[in-house]
């Protein structure tokens, strides 16, 4: 079974620019989480969409948002980029069932300058 | 609110030597506990993970975790480890019966082996 993959996996922007990050998940499976990986913080809850449902919230400004479509695969896009957004930005599948072991993907740099 | 504390931000530990490495958390309710590794440039990777029964967990790579429900702590151990085993290291907690489908991670312990 293919694992959880994400494109790009590096991205450079400049500041009040926009983003969009990709994730595929593990085939069959209906959850998707995202989260933002920075130094000193861990990983922070951003959102989950269960079946094209967001399920979940973090608290995140409103530039975060996401989707997802129909085969389960997931966009999160951010606006307005700020130096703060620099981080690695993480996806994680599950069947979306608890206590389902999240699969995480390997993740998207993004280096706002 | 839960919340997880991975008290050690850093830990460097000599190749052989045994490592704990600690997560509490907080939570009124019966949680499932998990722990994950992360490999430099890569994503997270189940270690092992505690629903219910017996409080000694068995993980991958010689990993065990502990549960233990006075202390609201779920410490990793490992009695020899290898340098492999350099990684970041991430408690997370989730409540099941809150029907939020959300994980609660801890900030993360960065595990040093040392030759």
């Amino acid at each position: 079974k293919a694992g959880v993959t994400q494109t790009p996996r590096y991205l450079i922007k400049t500041r009040g620019q926009q983003v969009t990050l990709s994730c595929s998940p593990i085939s069959g499976h209906r959850s998707v989480s995202w989260y933002q990986q920075t130094p000193g913080q861990g990983l922070q809850f951003l959102f989950e969409y269960f079946s094209e449902t967001q399920r979940n919230k973090g608290n995140f400004p409103g530039r975060f948002s996401g989707r997802q479509f129909s085969n389960s695969r997931s966009e999160m896009n951010v606006s307005t980029l700020e130096l703060g957004d620099s981080a690695l930005y993480l996806c994680a599948s599950t069947s979306g069932r608890v206590p389902e072991t999240q699969y995480f993907g390997p993740g998207t740099r993004l280096l706002v300058l | 609110a839960q919340s997880v504390t991975q008290l050690d931000s850093q830990v460097p530990v000599f190749e052989e030597a045994p490592v704990e490495l600690r997560c509490n958390y907080s939570s009124s309710v019966s949680v499932y506990l998990f722990w994950y590794v992360q490999y430099p440039n890569q994503g997270l990777q189940l270690l092992l993970k505690y629903l219910s029964g017996s409080t000694l967990v068995k993980g991958i790579n010689g990993f065990e975790a502990e549960f233990n429900k006075s202390q609201t702590s779920f410490h990793l151990r490992k009695p020899s480890v290898h340098i492999s085993d350099t990684a970041e290291y991430f408690c997370a907690v989730i409540n099941p019966t809150s029907g939020t489908y959300k994980y609660i991670f801890g900030t993360g312990t960065r595990l040093k082996v040392l030759a």
